[in-house]
This record gives structure tokens, C-alpha cells and sequence, in this order.
């Protein structure tokens, strides 16, 4: 079975600031990554992802994510965040074998942006 | 495209009653799921369909079913709702497995008194 930890439920940065969002997962099997992105009364919608190749994946909106199988973590992070970043984040996992898709989430974590 | 519909946006029931969330997508994806969103619990699975025909149980479906009812829709049934059942629901659809990306609808807000 696997599990995700997003390590802080909530990140107040102000406008311009760098960011960093932490995603640790717990696995027993390969996994593909995923950050989605959910902004206030919508649905998610895909950030990035990584399935494979360059552990360093680039996103929309200017977010990056590295992958580190070794500290098991997907960290997500942008150089300087705007206020239309304000949203909640969530890290999820699903396994690489079976092609299910099923997709395990973090908790999540609100991204506050400050002007 | 509309991408992923959902309805209703918001329903409230009494404990007991039954309901139908629907869902549709016309991306003409196979692999279709349905989520919970709780409170500093992130997402969890509920249901999810493969295929059209095909069904299975995700995390927590105790007191739900699902119908795949063609390749577009994917209902999900609650047939004697409780409080502990209030949440926001959302429905998504994969592409294609090797990019493997879901897309989301808009939610059901829902209330059990």
C-alpha cells in the first residue's frame, strides 16, 4: 500500500517569494507523481507529473517539482509565486504496475499568497 | 468540449434518503473514478471503472455503488445516506495510461442532516 505526507498544511509566502511545498510517499512498489492544483469551489487539475526520465519536471505556471527516490520525496517549488498561486496543492501517488490509475492524495496544503 | 460535468453542484438529504451523483466526460476516456474530499484528508477513492462494464472498489466505499452506464457516464449511488457521508464528491476521467492524467469535475457539495 502507499501513503503520501504533505509536511505543512498550510504556507503563507508573500507575493514574489520563493516556494516550496513538501511531499514525502511511503511505497512498497514504483510509483508515478503527481501534483494537482485546486483554487477555491473548483475541481483539480494537474500541475505536473513524473512517470519517468529527468527527475527534475517542470509544470504550469511556472512550478517545478524534483523527484528524489532515494528520500522518497516530491518536493514542489516556484522561484516567485503570484496572488493568483492562492490555492490548495495536493501531492498523490499511484502505482506504476497494475495501470490502474488509482490515485492516492496527501491531506493538501493552502498556499497563502500576500501581497 | 465541456470536459467533466457533474450534478447537481449542491444537495442536502436527511439521513436515510437515497440520491444519484452523476458524472459525464466526453473526452472519450475508458478509465473513469469517483473521489471524497474531507477536511485536511485530501481526496480518496471511492469507486473508479476501468472500462465501460467494469467496476471496482477504491478506499472507502462502504455505503455507496457506482454504475458504469456507458463509456461517457459513471453514477454514484447512495442508497441510505448518513452525516457521516457529508463531503464534496468529485468525478474524473484518465487519458490515455502512458500520460495517465486525470481530469476533474467541478464537485457535488453535499449535505446529510
Amino acid at each position: 500500500a502507499q501513503s503520501v505526507t504533505q509536511l505543512d498544511s498550510q504556507v503563507p509566502v508573500f507575493e514574489e517569494a520563493p516556494v516550496e511545498l513538501r511531499c514525502n510517499y511511503s511505497s512498497s512498489v514504483s510509483v508515478y507523481l503527481f501534483w494537482y492544483v485546486q483554487y477555491p469551489n473548483q475541481g483539480l487539475q494537474l500541475l505536473l507529473k513524473y512517470l519517468s526520465g529527468s527527475t527534475l519536471v517542470k509544470g504550469i505556471n511556472g512550478f517545478e517539482a524534483e523527484f528524489n527516490k532515494s528520500q522518497t520525496s516530491f518536493h514542489l517549488r516556484k522561484p516567485s509565486v503570484h496572488i493568483s498561486d492562492t490555492a490548495e496543492y495536493f501531492c498523490a501517488v499511484s502505482e506504476e504496475s497494475g495501470n490502474t490509475g488509482k490515485l492516492i492524495f496527501g491531506q493538501g496544503t493552502t498556499l497563502q499568497v500576500k501581497p | 468540449n465541456a470536459g467533466v460535468t457533474q450534478t447537481p453542484k449542491f444537495q442536502v438529504l436527511k439521513t436515510g434518503q437515497s440520491m444519484t451523483l452523476q458524472c459525464a466526460q466526453d473526452m472519450n476516456h475508458n478509465s473513469m473514478y469517483w473521489y471524497r474530499q474531507d477536511p485536511g484528508m485530501g481526496l480518496r477513492l471511492i469507486y473508479y471503472s476501468a472500462s465501460e462494464g467494469t467496476t471496482d472498489k477504491g478506499e472507502v466505499p462502504n455505503g455507496y455503488n457506482v454504475s458504469r452506464l456507458n463509456k461517457r457516464e459513471f453514477s454514484l449511488r447512495l442508497e441510505s445516506a448518513a452525516p457521516s457521508q457529508t463531503s464534496v464528491y468529485f468525478c474524473a476521467s484518465r487519458d490515455r495510461p502512458s500520460t495517465d492524467t486525470q481530469y476533474f469535475g467541478p464537485g457535488t457539495r453535499l449535505t446529510v442532516l
